[in-house]
């Protein structure tokens, strides 16, 4: 199985500033088959990037996804209030489908 | 937009099994796959399966198979995630999750509210 190893483990910022998430895989993830959720306490997780770099529906532009093989980053350019929460990285690309085991994103 | 509406809270004793439901809510599912994942509280999220309701054939990783029954009624839109023999490691918030672009393997572009299946004697 794929593991996928996220970095840091809590990233404390400042609203205004960059946010830069980073999730290692085990194994090259081909097909660039990698998504990025983020969770708020209490809710689901949301899909933020889907396929390493492809924003899902209705998400801003300040969130941009990249990276190949065993190396992603997620990035939000210019953080805003509702974005500190829970990050995770997932992969599909190989079965059994696993998550990162997150970065929380926190008020510095 | 399709919603995802999931079964309430539940309780169990160890040993026992729980059957969460998880109903197509403004729509259907469509050709979509629909998968379940738990999360153990302050834990992250793990992978227990994934079903394509129009074939009604399941998918599940080594560790749940055993123990993981994941079905879909594609008349009413529901989705059933079946886990036997819980232990007090069970205890977690269980989802569905909508597979993006019709793909047994995708993102999950819509989730389910969250069902809390507590573990305990």
């Amino acid at each position: 199985e794929i593991v996928l190893t996220q970095s840091p483990g809590t990233l404390s910022l400042s609203p205004g500033e960059r946010a830069t998430l980073s999730c290692r895989a085990s194994q090259s993830v081909s097909s660039s088959y990698l998504a990025w959720y983020q969770q708020k306490p209490g809710q689901a997780p949301r899909l933020l990037i889907y396929d390493t770099s492809s924003r899902a529906t209705g998400i801003p532009d300040r969130f941009s996804g990249s990276g190949s093989g065993t190396d992603f980053t997620l990035t939000i350019s210019r953080l805003e209030p509702e974005d500190f929460a829970v990050y995770y990285c997932q992969q599909y690309d190989h079965s059994p489908e696993t998550f990162g085991q997150g970065t929380k994103v926190e008020v510095k | 937009q399709v919603q995802l509406v999931q079964s309430g809270a539940e309780v169990k004793k160890p040993g026992s099994s729980v059957k969460v439901s998880c109903k197509a809510s403004g729509g259907t599912f469509s050709n979509s796959a629909i998968s379940w994942v738990r999360q153990a509280p302050g834990q992250g999220l793990e992978w227990m399966g994934v079903i394509i309701p129009i074939f009604g054939t399941a998918n599940y990783p080594q560790k749940f198979q055993a123990r993981v029954t994941i079905t879909a009624d594609k008349s009413t839109s529901t989705a059933y995630m079946d886990l036997s023999s819980l232990r007090s490691e069970d205890t977690a918030v269980y989802y569905c999750a909508r597979v993006r672009s019709g793909y047994e393997f995708n993102a999950f572009d819509i989730w389910g509210q969250g069902t809390m299946v507590t573990v305990s004697s």
